[in-house]
């Protein structure tokens, strides 16, 4: 167990709605980072955030936002959704930045139908 | 897009064995990382190594890197089944706003 929780596990939607994913750092780290998991585009990072404001982007679509709330939970919200959207998405957290260890989520498993 | 590639894809060998993983990638980096996932969880950190190091152990893990090369490789040592997983190597680039790019990975299977 990584101290990291992600809720939910898994979701199932339509093209075109909006979905919210949520994570929980592990007690004590500052920073929130996401992943999203696809077999065809792998393991790509979408953005980062450090004790609330965002510190570094990736492959991150315009659909997507998120945010880092003053407790240090974490959303992810995912719009206009798309087959394509479909993946695994991660959320890891770690004490400071990039040379600090991430500790990893469970994932929560989107399927866009 | 990706900035690592693995190789081999896959590799398959018996408990005992060693296994060797390579990972290349393109632009200048400030670390190299690997790390494991078992199917569909999330991925577990092995070892981090900074630019200026050339080789670090943990366990039975032994990672060298060759900047000149941008070059890595992830030798796990004295194999056994549970080390079955895929293996991902990840940079943080000093060219891409400090974002991590991943590999596609290395599947492991080590035959009891």
């Amino acid at each position: 167990d990584s101290g990291v929780t992600q809720t939910p596990k898994h979701l199932i939607t339509a093209t075109g709605q909006r979905v919210t994913l949520r994570c929980s750092p592990r007690s004590g780290d500052l920073s929130v980072y996401w992943y999203q998991q696809s077999l065809d585009q792998g393991l790509q990072f979408l953005i980062q955030y450090y004790n609330g404001e965002e510190r570094a982007k990736g492959n991150i679509l315009e659909r997507f936002s998120a945010q880092q709330f003053p407790d240090l939970h974490s959303e992810l919200n995912l719009s206009s959704l798309e087959l394509g959207d479909s993946a695994l998405y991660f959320c890891a957290s770690s004490a400071g930045g990039w040379t600090d260890t991430q500790y990893f989520g469970p994932g929560t498993r989107l399927t866009v139908l | 897009s990706q900035q690592g590639e693995e190789d081999p894809q896959a590799l398959s060998i018996q408990e005992g064995e060693n296994a060797t993983m390579n990972c290349s990638y393109k632009t200048s980096i400030n670390n190299l990382q690997w790390y494991r996932q078992n199917s569909g969880r999330g991925l577990v950190h092995l070892i981090l190594i900074r630019s200026n190091e050339r080789e670090k152990h943990s366990g039975r893990l032994r990672v060298t890197l060759d900047t000149s090369k941008k070059s890595s490789s992830l030798l796990i040592t004295a194999s056994r089944a549970a080390d079955t997983a895929s293996y991902f190597c990840a940079t943080d680039s000093t060219h891409n706003n400090n974002d991590m790019r991943f590999g596609a990975g290395t599947r492991l299977t080590v035959k009891p």
